[in-house]
Parts: structure tokens; C-alpha cells; sequence
């Protein structure tokens, strides 16, 4: 199983949006609705932050919010602020119980 | 929320078996409410998904570790187990025990670094 693939770097100034890409095959994000999406802050363990593509956990800011369309999930950072500066990894669903991560991009607030 | 403790050797050598614990506080391992997983990442890359575990004892690995791999839980103790054998230093990372509800990770460990080296 490969990793998806997503940007290795995004960044934008306080206050603007920001919008992260993950692509996969129809083995995973394209074959289902069972995209996460993870926030890490060095020497941290990771927090998610959308799950199931679109839903966003209990205490998670609605500035972030998810999207897909076909094999390509994406993340939206909006009205970025300066705690929102961290690495981002995906993760999905796979065929056979299988699960696969992104290859993270690292969010950088200008 | 759940608390999640990993404990392991910090230190192997090549061709050992790690052996990993996670010791849950703040609830039961004997619940149908979700999967007890592994997650690692080695030093400066990214996550990689290991394997989970059903209070029923179903087990599912990733494909690429399913050969050396072998979980366990014991719900007398509230504590799930994680055993991988021929360890390289490839192997070498940070390992992090979770909660999986539905398909995503919730509770986390704070990881323990393993390392491999000779």
C-alpha cells in the first residue's frame, strides 16, 4: 500500500486560507468516505482534526474543514493563526482493512 | 478521554523482538466501542499505520509488517501488546499506541522511541 501523496510545504499569512491536497487511488480516499485528517506540533503526538471527510471533532475550530472529490481529499485551514503552524498528514481507508497515510506537508504561517 | 501509555526497551539490536505495551487508564480494553491500534514514525518522516486489535481478539496488520507481527490484549490487565520479530534499523521510530473509533485515530500515547542499532 502506498502512502498518499500530499504537498511537502503550504503556508499563508495570519488570517488567510490555506488548502492542503491528499491524493490517492479508488483503493482508498476515491473508494471511500473514511478520510482523516491529523494535526502534529513537533514533539507532539498527533491530534485529528476531520474525520470521515468532513466531520470535524468535538473542541476543533471551524476554521478547518474537509472536502474530496474522486481520489483527492483535501484539508482548508481558514483565518490561519499562528498555533495552526504544524505538519498535516491524511489518512484513509484502504481495501482488505487496510489503512494508509499521507506523507504530511508542513504548514507554515508567514 | 482516554489516557494511553506505551512502554518498551528504548534499545535493540538487530534481529531482536520488540515488544511493546500500552497501558490504558480511564476506561476499559474489554469494550466494542472501538479498535486498540499501533501507529509509528520513524525519526523526521512520516506516520505509518501498524496494526489494530478487537476486544474479541480480531486482528488486523498492514500488510507490509503482517509476517513479523503479532498484537495482543489483556483485559485483565487493561493493557494491549504489540510484538515485532527481526527488528532492523529500519524499524527504528517513534511508536505510538491510539484508540481507533470508526476510521480515525482519537486517543493517543505520547510515543516511545525505539531504536535499532548495533
Amino acid at each position: 500500500q502506498s502512502a498518499l501523496t500530499q504537498p511537502p510545504s503550504a503556508s499563508g499569512s495570519p488570517g488567510q486560507s490555506v488548502t492542503i491536497s491528499c491524493t490517492g487511488t479508488s483503493s482508498d480516499v476515491g473508494g471511500y468516505d473514511y478520510v482523516s485528517w491529523y494535526q502534529q506540533h513537533p514533539g507532539k503526538a498527533p491530534k485529528v482534526m476531520i474525520y470521515e471527510v468532513t466531520k470535524r471533532p468535538s473542541g476543533v475550530p471551524d476554521r478547518f474543514s474537509g472536502s474530496k472529490s474522486g481520489n483527492t481529499a483535501s484539508l482548508t485551514v481558514s483565518g490561519l493563526q499562528t498555533e495552526d503552524e504544524a505538519e498535516y498528514y491524511c489518512s484513509s481507508y484502504a481495501d482488505n482493512n487496510n489503512y494508509v497515510f499521507g506523507t504530511g506537508t508542513k504548514v507554515t504561517v508567514l | 478521554q482516554l489516557q494511553l501509555q506505551e512502554s518498551g526497551p528504548g534499545l535493540m539490536r538487530p534481529s531482536e523482538t520488540l515488544s511493546l505495551t500500552c497501558t490504558v487508564s480511564g476506561g476499559s480494553t474489554y469494550t466494542s466501542s472501538f479498535y486498540w491500534g499501533w501507529i509509528r514514525q520513524p525519526p523526521g518522516k512520516g506516520l505509518e499505520w501498524i496494526g489494530n486489535i478487537y476486544y474479541t481478539g480480531t486482528t488486523y496488520y498492514n500488510p507490509s509488517l503482517k509476517s513479523r507481527l503479532t498484537m495482543s490484549a489483556d483485559t485483565s490487565k487493561n493493557q494491549f501488546s504489540l510484538k515485532l520479530t527481526s527488528v532492523t534499523a529500519a524499524d527504528t521510530a517513534v511508536y505510538y499506541c491510539v484508540t481507533q473509533r470508526g476510521y480515525h485515530y482519537v486517543d493517543w500515547g505520547q510515543g516511545t522511541l525505539v531504536t535499532v542499532s548495533s
